[in-house]
């Protein structure tokens, strides 16, 4: 069974700065999804970025980017700029890519950033 | 706004009773998941149905149900509710397709008293 590890439950950084939240996975599969979700206070799962397993490079969406690392099965997220808006939890989340299954997502148990001003 | 519709926003009920949550996904989107968002467990998938059919199942308590009807839209129920049952429902949808994303809901936060 695949399982999605998040390390870090809080993390804080200063606005402006860069923050980087870390997730690593677990499965024997060679074709599957990868993504970061974001939850507000308002309680909505907001899709940060995706990432192919089969795409060697990296996501980037604007201020998001992510460092895959698929030998390592490692899959961390990296916020540049940070703006307060960007506090919520988030969550690393993993996706069976064969045909046929599933798309339900398997979900580490978030990482809870707070922006300082 | 993802297009997915959740309603109630908010539900309060006491122990041993049932409740009915409701999702209507976005337009075009043929799968619905429902997932269970709660303090000791997470995030977790309970059930998915595609195009009315059950497609997986979770985690997801024989006391608890699912179907999709016919316009698509997707009823949650829950019943012999227990205080443990208190979490937030997400409902998500997507085309169904291998590479799609699901789009959440806004949730059903549930609490049972």
């Amino acid at each position: 069974a695949q399982t999605v590890t998040q390390s870090q439950p809080e993390m804080s950084v200063q606005e402006a700065e860069t923050v980087t939240l870390s997730c690593t996975y677990d499965t024997s599969e060679s074709d599957y999804y990868l993504f970061w979700y974001k939850q507000p206070p308002s309680r909505q799962m907001i899709l940060v970025i995706r990432q192919e397993a089969y795409k060697q490079q990296n996501a980037t969406e604007n201020r998001f980017s992510v460092n895959f690392q698929k030998a390592a099965k490692s899959f961390s997220l990296k916020i540049s700029d940070s703006q307060l808006g960007d506090a919520a939890m988030y969550f690393c989340a993993y996706r069976s890519g064969y045909g046929g299954a599933t798309n339900k997502l398997i979900f580490g148990t978030g990482t809870l950033l707070a922006v300082q001003p | 706004d993802s297009g997915v519709t959740q309603t109630p926003k908010h539900l309060i009920t006491a122990t041993g009773q049932r409740v009915t949550l409701r999702c209507s996904p976005r337009s075009g989107d043929l799968s619905v998941y429902w997932y269970q968002q709660s303090l000791d467990q997470g995030l977790q998938f309970l059930i998915q149905y595609y195009n009315g059919e059950e497609r997986a199942k979770g985690n997801i308590l024989e006391r608890f149900s699912a179907q999709q009807f016919p316009d698509l839209h997707s009823e949650l129920n829950l019943s012999s509710l227990e205080l443990g049952d208190s979490a937030l429902y997400f409902c998500a949808s997507s085309t169904g397709a291998g590479n799609t994303e699901a789009f959440f809901g806004q949730g059903t936060r549930l609490t049972v008293v």
